[in-house]
């Protein structure tokens, strides 16, 4: 069955930067997009970015831009993200999320499940 | 930015009621809809996609309507499981969520 395993929990100082996995499993990695979302304590969902895991084409949040950036390794089907300059702000867990079809415009499913990062000095 | 209001942010039914929950778009976004259920300390699941096709395995007791700005997620026969937060989506024109609404024990 398709599955995304998430790294575990992170805590970062301000300033620091964190990098989060997310392997994929029971599809072809390369034919579908993946997506990650935050979502800060009792708040909503916050869409971060996406790439294309077949070129590694990355599109990001107007409000992240130039402090994340989302990679891949398609030899072990993993997507990263990293985030940079983490603030408290930045608090929250983060959820990598698989585009359901083929096209670019798609719902997401499944998601993983989940990596809280806390930043805090 | 394509903006998702959901209404109302918090939904108080019995077990055994019907809940309906609604999202507006800003804009139209087609019949481009996705619903999520949300239970704490879990990731979200799909429920609903293209506005009212049930994903695999959801109970026939979740539909959805509506299409271009207004939508809705019924639940006919509120079950103990289904007390949750419910997130819709909108994937027309990137990607954005609405606000959530909860749904709580009355």
């Amino acid at each position: 069955q398709v599955q995304l395993v998430q790294s575990g929990a992170e805590v970062k100082k301000p300033g620091a930067s964190v990098k989060v996995s997310c392997k994929a499993s029971g599809y072809t990695f390369t034919s579908y997009y993946m997506h990650w979302v935050r979502q800060a304590p009792g708040q909503g969902l916050e869409w971060m970015g996406i790439i294309n895991p077949s070129g590694g084409s990355t599109s990001y949040a107007q409000k992240l831009q130039g402090r994340v950036t989302m990679t891949r390794d398609t030899s072990t089907s993993t997507v990263y993200m990293e985030l940079s300059s983490l603030r408290s702000e930045d608090t929250a867990v983060y959820y990598c999320a698989r585009g359901a079809g083929e096209q670019l415009n798609n719902w997401f499913d499944p998601w993983g499940q989940g990596t809280l990062v806390t930043v805090s000095s | 930015e394509i903006v998702m209001t959901q209404s109302p942010a918090t939904l108080s039914v019995s077990p055994g009621e019907r809940a309906t929950l609604s999202c507006r778009a800003s804009q139209s976004v087609s019949s481009n809809l996705a619903w999520y259920q949300q239970k704490p300390g879990q990731a979200p699941r799909l429920l609903i996609y293209g506005a009212s096709t049930r994903a695999t395995g959801i109970p026939a007791r979740f539909s959805g309507s509506g299409s271009g700005t207004e939508f809705t997620l019924t639940i006919s026969s509120l079950q103990s499981e289904d007390f949750a937060v419910y997130y819709c989506q909108q994937y027309n024109n990137w990607w954005t969520f609405g606000q959530g609404t909860k749904v709580e024990i009355k």
